[in-house]
């Protein structure tokens, strides 16, 4: 099983619309979490990385962790159909130092309808 | 602007073949990454690389080796390749030692094993 799953696995909205993501890791260890976003026929790209319980807002996106549940999301205020592409939770346990790899989610497959 | 290359885009050949997958990042990062997408999206890494010397192996089959000629090149060859090797390969690097470093991705090489 996934150690970080993803819901919902797919979400419509319209454009200028809010779009939720939720992320849940199941390995304690894993205290970073990113977001990142692959648009069809391209690698992933980091959109964001949160590491402290609250809020963190990059522009439209805000990310919210709480790592008592290790539940991360991620909120798209005023979709634009740009936005429509596949959206990954990622995990690692020292936030990328040392080299450690990245767990990924089972990713949201986001569609922004004009 | 790509700063991770990665050759070929894509690659069809037959099962028991080798195949061989070219990286290279411009970004004077010290660790490279291979990530196997599998037909379902989801993301699993197999190997990194920092300083020529592998620190993270993850369970993949032996026919897979990484070979890594300086810190801006990572190869990933197959020998002997089965249906189930069918997948997008993707490149990633970051630094190791940089605090929360963010990995950036090539745009992947398509396998398909007929």
């Amino acid at each position: 099983q996934q150690k970080v799953q993803q819901s919902p696995e797919s979400l419509s909205v319209p454009e200028g619309g809010m779009a939720s993501l939720n992320c849940t890791s199941s390995d304690r260890n894993f205290q970073y979490f990113w977001w990142y976003r692959q648009h069809s026929g391209e690698g992933p790209k980091a959109l964001m990385s949160i590491f402290s319980d609250g809020d963190k807002k990059e522009g439209r996106f805000t990310a919210h962790l709480n790592k008592a549940s290790l539940h991360v999301s991620l909120h798209i205020r005023d979709s634009q159909p740009s936005d429509s592409a596949l959206y990954f939770c990622a995990a690692s346990e020292q936030g990328g130092q040392g080299g450690r790899a990245l767990i990924f989610g089972t990713g949201t497959t986001v569609s922004v309808s004009p | 602007e790509t700063a991770v290359f990665q050759t070929p885009n894509y690659h069809v050949t037959q099962v028991g073949n080798e195949v061989s997958f070219n990286c290279k990042q411009t970004l004077g990062h010290d660790t490279m990454y291979w990530y196997k997408q599998d037909s379902k999206k989801l993301l699993k890494i197999m190997f990194s690389y920092n300083n020529k010397q592998l620190i993270v192996n993850e369970t993949v089959p032996r026919r897979f080796s990484p070979q890594s000629s300086d810190k801006a090149h990572l190869n990933l060859r197959i020998k002997s390749v089965e249906p189930e090797d069918s997948a997008v390969y993707l490149c990633a690097s970051s630094y190791r030692d940089f605090n929360y470093a963010e990995q950036f991705f090539g745009p992947g090489t398509r396998l398909t094993v007929l």
